[in-house]
């Protein structure tokens, strides 16, 4: 099962930052937090990941809690192109380092 | 640079028929994983390879799958004798290194659709 839990689906007005939680309460001290993005008919596109501290790319930042125990994917200015199903994964950094996925938020921007 | 790329993208074929799927991961990659994502529904993990070995195959959904890998690069999936339930996208993905926190890299992946 998936260490992770997402809301089913989000909307976002378009030029908003569009704020996306996960909680994974029970994130060992050795996994990190991966933010991936699946738009339709494509691959899995990685976003960003972090060990403990707060992250931040060129396409978005996470902030992740003192306890580890969530994590929020910020997207500071949504664009239509930023419609997909994003998946939050926390994986070991060792052993067979696989992913779990679950089943994402879908996030819909709206012009 | 190149991304993982995998082939074919699309196949149709009948219930009964074998099939082979090849990915190639981006070069210098060690460990390559293959995932299979049913329709509406996330990925699920089915084999990782670290350079040509395979320490995990504990997805492997039954012994009509197999994989493997050659050269640390190229590898193929292949199904035997398949059957409607393994309609799905079969997605590969590579990472640069073992350990540590090196993020896997995904491919569009192969539409497999039995009839």
């Amino acid at each position: 099962d998936a260490k992770t839990t997402q809301p089913t689906s989000m909307d976002c007005a378009e030029g908003r930052a569009a704020n996306l939680p996960c909680n994974h309460s029970t994130i060992s001290g050795n996994e990190y937090v991966y933010w991936y993005r699946q738009i339709h008919s494509q691959g899995p596109q990685y976003i960003i990941h972090g060990l403990k501290n707060n992250e931040t790319n060129e396409m978005a930042s996470l902030i992740i809690t003192e306890d580890r125990k969530s994590s929020t994917l910020i997207l500071p200015h949504a664009t239509l192109r930023d419609t997909a199903v994003y998946y939050c994964i926390v994986s070991r950094s060792s052993g067979t380092y696989k992913y779990i996925f679950g089943t994402g938020t879908r996030l819909k921007v709206l012009a | 640079g190149a991304g993982v790329s995998q082939s074919p993208s699309n196949k149709v074929t009948e219930k009964g028929k074998d099939v082979e799927l090849r990915c190639d991961p981006i070069s210098g990659h060690t460990a390559l994983y293959w995932y299979r994502q049913r329709l509406g529904q996330g990925l699920e993990f089915l084999i990782y390879f670290q350079g040509n070995s395979a320490p995990d195959k504990s997805g492997l959904p039954s012994d009509r799958f197999s994989a493997e890998r050659t050269g640390e690069s190229v590898s193929t999936l292949t199904i035997q004798r398949t059957q409607q339930e393994d309609s799905a996208v079969y997605l590969c993905a590579s990472s640069s290194a073992q350990g540590g926190n090196q993020p896997q890299h995904f491919g569009d992946g192969t539409r497999l659709s039995i009839l």
